[in-house]
């Protein structure tokens, strides 16, 4: 399958700095990627949709202003956690999708894991 | 809402022995997909089976799918102690602005 890398693997910080996750299709254009966020013991929650050259389209409840996405090329998509709390620390991932005729099939990263002191 | 929902919840079996999980959905969907996720990263897709599909086969593992009740399982034979993992369905609705919804998963421990 296609091959999604996310940077930095894992990231610890102090409240009220901006953390900034890249994810970056290696082998294929994406010009849709997702972000997620998965808490322990919990299922992955979307917070937005990223699509290149337009504006995110963020899930209820998710601050866009919070989390700033860019999508500037096809092949990278960046999450900025903006002035970040401890509550924000979490497993953060993202999948580029490949559309397929009938089917959408989702390439996910590794993930990044953010601890806000 | 075209979520799974993933049962059981948490399932330990013994190495050899095979797993069954469960997903049930609520709508109509394309197709269903079944992925892992090994603990601390990210997802990786093991199977599609489409709506007019009952039972498709991929090494060790079995989906089958069952549109009437809305339900699908995935079993894995001879289970080996690196399957363990969490399993989620996504079930598929192109109406759905093409999202996946993800349930909680089952969690499997496999013991040597």
């Amino acid at each position: 399958g296609a091959v999604v890398s996310q940077h930095p693997s894992w990231v610890i910080c102090k409240s009220g700095t901006s953390v900034k996750i890249e994810c970056r299709s290696l082998d294929f254009q994406a010009t849709t990627m997702f972000w997620y966020r998965q808490f322990p013991k919990q299922s992955l929650m979307l917070m937005a949709t990223s699509n290149e050259g337009s504006k995110a389209t963020y899930e209820q409840g998710v601050e866009k202003d919070k989390f700033l996405i860019n999508h500037a090329s096809l092949t990278l998509s960046t999450l900025t956690v903006t002035s970040a709390h401890p509550e924000d620390s979490s497993f953060y991932i993202c999948s580029a999708r490949v559309e397929r005729v009938s089917y959408n099939e989702q390439f996910f990263g590794p993930g990044t894991r953010l601890t806000v002191l | 809402s075209q979520q799974g929902e993933e049962d059981p919840q948490a399932l330990s079996i013994q190495e050899g022995e095979n797993a069954t999980m469960n997903c049930s959905y609520k709508t109509s969907i394309n197709n269903l997909q079944w992925y892992r996720q090994n603990s601390g990263r990210g997802l990786v897709h093991l199977i599609l089976i489409r709506s007019n599909e009952r039972e498709k086969h991929s090494g060790r593992l079995r989906v089958t799918l069952d549109t009437s009740k809305k339900s699908s399982s995935l079993l894995i034979t001879a289970s080996r102690a690196a399957d363990t993992a969490s399993y989620f369905c996504a079930p598929f609705n192109a109406g759905n602005n093409r999202k996946l919804i993800w349930g909680l998963g089952t969690s499997l421990a496999v013991n040597p």
